[in-house]
Formats: C-alpha cells, structure tokens, sequence
C-alpha cells in the first residue's frame, strides 16, 4: 500500500525559512519528488531526489532519506508568491510509473 | 522542460452529456501519459493510466465505462466523461513524463456539470 503524510497547513512570514516534511511508507520507490500547486492551477515540479541527502535549487531544497521514509522541502527568503500548497509524491517501482500524491501542505505566508 | 498542453481549460456541460479533454505531449512522445481527479482542497488522486497502443489500466473504483480513455498515437491522449452527472465536477489533470526524473502536467481542466 501506499501512505504519504505531510501536515494539512503551515505559515510562515515574509523572508522567513519554512520547512515542510514528508514521511512515506510505500510498496515501491523510484523517487520523491515535490509540486507547488496553486489554487486553482496544476502543479509544478520543483525537486526530485532519489538518493540520500539534500537537492539545493536556487531558494528552495529538498532533503531525502531513504532509511527513514522521510523528506522535507526547505523554502528560503519566503516571499508572498511562495503561498501555495506544497505536494510531496512518490514514484513507484519503474521510471515511467506513476505518482502517489500526499494530500498537500497548504502554506500561507504573511507579510 | 517539456510541454503537456491539456484542453478546455473549463468546460460547463449539462448533466448527461459527454465531455472530451485532450492531453498532448508537445516536444516529446509519451507512452505513457497519466489522469489524475482533483476535489476542492483535496490532493491529485490517480484515476488511470493511459497507454498507447492499449488498453488504459483504471484505479480500483474508477469506471472505465463512464471514463473512457483513448491513448491513439504517442502525442495524445483523450478522457472522455460520458452521460456526466454534477458530481464529475472536478478538477481533472494529465501528466506525462519525458524520463524517470519529472513528470509534466497539463494545465487541468475545471469541469462543471449543471
């Protein structure tokens, strides 16, 4: 089976450092990745890790660890665009598989 | 990155009618594309997925029957919601992935059905 949780909302102010966590028990793995998703909109990639350790991108990282079923996505220098809700997701046993979805991270980041 | 262009972007239909969305990979070939169903404030629920050449393969508790899916060439894929009824109105979305490391979504389609 599958069960991805990460916590339903999170706020944070403007210029602030936020880190959202995600844990997974999951039949198959072949990598997790994090979606920002707008209202309304569909989502966008972010990051993707496969292997232990952190993934840096520009203001937003992406830790993993296998061992422990656990993922976090740390957004530096929040800005109010940042204000989304942050979907963790896990690739299942072949490349080319789907994705399990967590039910998302609703961020709010006040002035 | 690469593209997956998803149309209508809105759709109203009156209940009983069918609904076809199309999903097309614009700069790469998917074998294999993905519809997903998005319930306000809910997350991205897998509904099945679309394989060309072949059958499409449903998620337990998806009716192939009243979500008719067609994969016909490695660029497009069709979902067509048959006889819809007000509770279809969802946010329905298609993804393709390019290589193992990113999947690309459509821009969804917000169905209502009055």
């Amino acid at each position: 089976g599958q069960n991805i949780d990460q916590p339903t909302e999170m706020t944070a102010t403007e210029g602030a450092i936020v880190q959202i966590n995600c844990t997974y028990q999951t039949s198959g793995f072949n990598g997790l990745f994090w979606y920002q998703q707008h209202a309304g909109e569909a989502p966008t990639f972010l990051s993707y890790n496969v292997l232990d350790g952190l993934e840096e991108k520009g203001r937003f990282s992406s830790f993993l660890s296998r061992s422990k079923g656990y993922s976090y996505l740390l957004l530096k220098e929040l800005q109010m665009k940042d204000s989304a809700s942050y979907l963790c997701a896990v690739g299942g046993n072949s490349g080319y598989s789907t994705l399990t979805f967590g039910k998302g991270t609703m961020l709010l980041v006040s002035p | 990155g690469a593209v997956v262009s998803q149309h209508p972007s809105r759709v109203i239909c009156k209940s009983g009618t069918s609904v076809k969305i199309e999903c097309r990979s614009l700069d790469f070939q998917a074998t294999t594309m993905f519809w997903y169903r998005q319930f306000p404030k809910q997350s991205l629920m897998l509904m099945a997925t679309s394989n060309e050449g072949s059958k499409a393969t449903y998620e337990q508790g998806v009716e192939k029957d009243k979500f008719l899916i067609n994969h016909a060439s490695l660029t497009l894929s069709t979902l067509t919601v048959t006889s819809a009824h007000p509770e279809d109105s969802s946010f329905y979305i298609c993804s393709a992935k390019d290589r193992p490391t990113e999947a690309f979504f459509g821009q969804g389609t917000r169905l209502t059905v009055v």
